[in-house]
C-alpha cells in the first residue's frame, strides 16, 4: 500500500505546453512537499504546502486537504523543466513518505 | 550561505564492509534528515535528527544508524553492507521547526560490490 500516489509516471510535452502533475495521499498530513530532481541526482525543494495555493514564477502548486490531493502545474513549459518531480507528505510531524516521481521531458 | 555538503560524493565498498557518510547542514540549521534513493524503491526516509536527538526513524534494519553532533553535522553508518544497499544517500537540512522546507545536499553514491 502506497501512502502517496503520483500520476502520470512519465510525461512528454512540447515546449510551451501547460503541464499538470497529480499527487494523491491517504494519510493525514501536516505538510506536502513538491521536489524537483535533475539528472545527476540533485534535489531542489519547489514548494511546501499545508493549504491553498502557491506560485513561484511559472510553477503553481495547489492542495485540497479534504480530498487529499495536490497538483503541480507548469505554465509555458521549457526544456530546462525536464526533470523528475516528486511529491512528499509528512503525516502529523512524523516521517516522510514519497511518491514514485513523475519523469517530465519537455521537447524543444 | 554555503549549501548542504556531503562527503564523500562517491564510494565503492564490498559486501560485509561498513561505511560512514557525512553531512554538514546549512549554517544555523538544526535538523538533518537522511534518505535513500534506489531505482526500484525510489526515495525512502531513513531518519531525522534535531539537536543531537533522533526525532523520527524510517523502516530500515538496525544496520543503518546515525548520529548528530553538537555543531549539527550528522553522520550515518551502514554496517555489514549488502548489495541492495547500493543507492544514492541524500541528506537534507532545515532550520528545525517541524514544517520547514528541506534543503538537500548533492548526495553520496554508494556502490556495494
Amino acid at each position: 500500500k502506497n501512502e502517496v500516489e503520483q500520476s502520470p509516471q512519465n510525461l512528454t510535452a512540447q515546449e510551451g505546453e501547460f503541464i499538470t502533475i497529480n499527487c494523491s495521499y491517504s494519510v493525514g498530513i501536516s505538510a506536502l512537499h513538491w521536489l524537483q530532481q535533475h539528472p545527476g541526482g540533485g534535489i531542489v525543494s519547489l514548494f511546501m504546502l499545508s493549504s491553498g495555493k502557491k506560485k513561484h514564477g511559472r510553477l503553481i502548486a495547489t492542495i485540497n486537504i479534504q480530498e487529499k490531493h495536490s497538483s503541480l502545474h507548469i505554465t509555458a513549459s521549457h526544456p530546462r523543466d525536464s526533470a523528475v518531480y516528486i511529491c512528499a507528505v509528512r503525516p502529523n510531524f512524523n516521517k516522510f513518505y514519497f511518491g514514485s516521481g513523475t519523469k517530465l521531458n519537455v521537447k524543444p | 550561505k554555503a549549501g548542504v555538503t556531503q562527503t564523500p560524493r562517491y564510494l565503492i565498498k564490498t559486501r560485509g564492509q561498513q561505511v560512514t557518510l557525512s553531512c554538514s547542514p546549512i549554517s544555523g540549521h538544526r535538523s538533518v534528515s537522511w534518505y535513500q534513493q534506489t531505482p526500484g524503491q525510489g526515495l525512502q526516509f531513513l531518519f531525522e535528527y534535531f539537536s543531537e536527538t533522533q526525532r523520527n526513524k524510517g523502516n530500515f534494519p538496525g544496520r543503518f544508524s546515525g548520529r548528530q553532533f553538537s555543531n549539527s553535522r550528522s553522520e550515518m553508518n551502514v554496517s555489514t553492507l549488502e548489495l541492495g544497499d547500493s543507492a544514492l544517500y541524500l541528506c537534507a537540512s532545515s532550520p528545525g521547526t517541524v514544517n520547514n522546507e528541506q534543503f538537500f545536499g548533492p548526495g553520496t553514491r554508494l556502490t556495494v560490490l
